[in-house]
């Protein structure tokens, strides 16, 4: 069974970093592209961040680019967020989900429960 | 950017209705279109991929159809487990994959 198990959410100030990590089990992790994507309290789904099974791709939607960082050990089985210069807008729920490829595209197979981030002072 | 609109935001229907969401694209999309459907306080679940294929395990009672600009997903027969929020996402910018707004379906 595919599990994702995220943490590392929390309390953090305006202006402060936090990394929120993604535990992998059930499957190769290795084998696959991994995202996050966050839901803002009472709001809509926002696709984050890619990262290609390898590490040598990598995407960020335009209102985190330069200040998130996505990475991952494939010999740890985890997918990580560093997310740098919070800003209120960022407080979320965020996910980590799965990649499902095909035909030229990819799908969130599967999802994690998600990890809650609030910024505030 | 591709926008994507869903109607209605909001909808009321009753267990056995046959219910019909609409997801527009502001440009053409070929068939790179997921339905997700998400239940309050969980995590979202891939529904239909590639505009309409049937993801494993999910009742046949969903359905979705389209391409380039204009899809649909339609739920045959409302069950109650089905009351959720539904969300659309376009894939044709792949891995940057944006989502509709939802379309929240409550008990009439």
């Amino acid at each position: 069974e595919v599990q994702l198990v995220e943490s590392g959410g929390g309390l953090v100030q305006p202006g402060g970093s936090l990394r929120l990590s993604c535990a992998a089990s059930g499957f190769t992790f290795s084998s696959y592209s991994m995202n996050w994507v966050r839901q803002a309290p009472g709001k809509g789904l926002e696709w984050v961040s890619y990262i290609s099974s390898s590490s040598s791709t990598i995407y960020y939607a335009d209102s985190v680019k330069g200040r998130f960082t996505i990475s991952r050990d494939n010999a740890k089985n985890s997918l990580y967020l560093q997310m740098n210069s919070l800003r209120a807008e960022d407080t979320a729920v965020y996910y980590c989900a799965r990649d499902y490829y095909y035909d030229s595209s990819g799908y969130l197979e599967d999802w994690g429960q998600g990890t809650l981030v609030t910024v505030s002072s | 950017d591709i926008q994507l609109t869903q109607s209605p935001s909001f909808l009321s229907a009753s267990v056995g209705d046959r219910v019909t969401i609409t997801c527009r694209a502001s440009q053409g999309i070929s068939s790179y279109l997921a339905w997700y459907q998400q239940k309050p306080g969980k995590a979202p679940k891939l529904l239909i991929y590639a505009a309409s294929t049937l993801q494993s395990g999910v009742p046949s009672r969903f359905s979705g159809s389209g391409s380039g600009t204009e899809f649909t997903l339609t739920i045959s027969s409302l069950q109650p487990e089905d009351f959720a929020t539904y969300y659309c996402q376009q894939l044709n910018s792949y891995p940057r994959g944006t989502f509709g707004g939802g379309t929240k379906v409550e008990i009439k």
